[in-house]
């Protein structure tokens, strides 16, 4: 239960188009699910983040959609660049054990 | 404000031996998680200090232990290196109850 799934593993998008990336998870004492970038040789950046009260958070071109009751979340990249090349983590935060449980990564690629 | 530093950045040690790997939080922040970062298990996580204490310990060995100091830098030691332990050591740092975390760029970790 303290697992965050993440799907695609990888994807490619053309230079413009919109990168959407799913996560799912289980355990309802998750509150707070994060977005992380990470370029190669890098740390994860933490990228936008959501509370389960809030079913929708947008910063720039990056969307986060929020379904509590399907418990899934997703982040949507509109107008996707070659910089945004990079693997996208999604999290989750168990309040209980203060820790970040993380999904297993997507690499996108953007395609010029 | 300074972003979080961890030291080294790269370390190459041979199996059995020991190593300590150490963190600066953000300014003010008091919170601090490590994570393990491998190809084949991604993203782990180890504990998280907070105010000289641990608060939590994901799932390894003994031979991984930690500690924080009063000005919330903290180390990690692993201890009897083995193989397995090549991995990319993240130090994530936050203002107090580890939602809103922030990595440092990582120590990699080679074990020969």
């Amino acid at each position: 239960q303290q697992q965050v799934k993440q799907s695609p593993q990888s994807l490619i998008v053309q230079k413009g188009g919109i990168s959407i990336i799913n996560c799912a998870y289980e355990n309802t004492a998750f509150d707070y699910f994060p977005w992380y970038q990470q370029f190669p040789g890098k740390g994860p950046a933490l990228l936008i983040a959501i509370r389960p009260d809030v079913s929708e958070k947008k910063e720039g071109r990056f969307t986060i959609s929020f379904n509590k009751s399907a418990k899934q979340f997703s982040l949507h990249i509109m107008d996707s660049q070659p910089g945004d090349s990079a693997t996208y983590f999604c999290a989750a935060h168990h309040t209980g054990f203060q820790k970040l449980v993380f999904g297993t990564g997507t690499r996108l690629l953007v395609s010029p | 404000k300074a972003g979080v530093t961890q030291t080294p950045r790269y370390l190459i040690k041979t199996r059995g031996q020991q190593v300590t790997l150490s963190c600066s939080p953000i300014s003010g922040h008091r919170s601090v998680s490590w994570y393990q970062q491998t190809p084949g298990q991604g993203l782990q996580f180890l504990f998280e200090y907070f105010s000289e204490t641990q608060r939590n310990k994901g799932n390894f060995p003994g031979r991984f232990s930690g500690r924080q100091f009063s000005n919330s830098r903290s180390e990690m030691n692993v201890s009897t290196l083995e193989l397995g332990d090549s991995a990319l050591y993240l130090c994530a740092s936050s203002l107090t109850t580890g939602n809103e975390q922030f990595f440092g760029p990582g120590t990699r970790l080679t074990v020969l």
